[in-house]
């Protein structure tokens, strides 16, 4: 079964600095999606960034980028220029690209901070 | 395009009763998920609908069920609460293609607090 780990349950960043959030998960498969989510206090799941595991290129949106270390099985979510309203807590999540049955495995979440 | 609607948000049930929670998912999202969220546990799977039929299931007892209609709108039943369901129930649609390469996009939620 796919499991994702996220390692770092809280991280604090400065306002206006760099951040990176650590994912890894455990496959067997070579066809799948990655994904971060964000859910701030409001509670709604947010989509941040996608990654298609066939794509060697890094997904980039904005001030939000991956690096996706395929044969690492890493996926690491890189946040630039952090503002105050980045602070959330962080979902990695994984999805087979391979048959119809597949339901979306998630970390148990990065919660992080943005200093003013 | 409206988002994924989820009523009601916030319920507070006694043990032993049951409680139904509804999903609109976007237009033209034929899939619908049911996360379950908690501190402890985190993101679990409950169910997914496609097309009214359960197409997969997590690893939930009996007293959790589901259904979706043909507007593509879904529900979730739990029967005979414990109090270790309170939790915040999360609905996802997504629009699922042969090789599901696209995400979910979330309600906010139902906060279910059984007492």
């Amino acid at each position: 079964a796919q499991t994702v780990t996220q390692s770092q349950p809280e991280m604090s960043v400065q306002e206006a600095e760099t951040v990176t959030l650590s994912c890894t998960y455990d496959t067997s498969e070579s066809d799948y999606y990655l994904f971060w989510y964000k859910q701030p206090p409001s509670r709604q799941m947010i989509l941040v960034i996608r990654q298609e595991a066939y794509k060697q290129q890094n997904a980039t949106e904005n001030r939000f980028s991956v690096n996706f270390q395929k044969a690492a099985k890493s996926f690491s979510l890189k946040i630039s220029d952090s503002q105050l309203g980045d602070a959330a807590m962080y979902f990695c999540a994984y999805r087979s690209a391979m048959g119809e049955n597949n339901d979306m495995r998630f970390g148990a979440g990065t919660r992080l901070t943005v200093k003013p | 395009k409206a988002g994924v609607t989820q009523t009601p948000r916030y319920l507070i049930k006694t043990r032993g009763q049951q409680v139904t929670l509804s999903c609109s998912p976007i237009s033209g999202h034929r899939s619908v998920s049911w996360y379950q969220q908690t501190p402890g546990q985190g993101l679990q799977f409950l169910f997914e609908y496609f097309s009214e039929t359960q197409r997969n299931k997590g690893n939930f007892p009996g007293r959790f069920s589901g259904r979706q209609f043909s507007n593509s709108r879904s529900e979730m039943n739990v029967s005979t609460l414990e109090l270790g369901d309170s939790a915040l129930y999360l609905c996802a649609s997504s629009f699922r293609t042969g090789r599901l390469n696209y995400g979910y996009t979330f309600g906010s939620g139902t906060r279910l607090t059984v007492v």
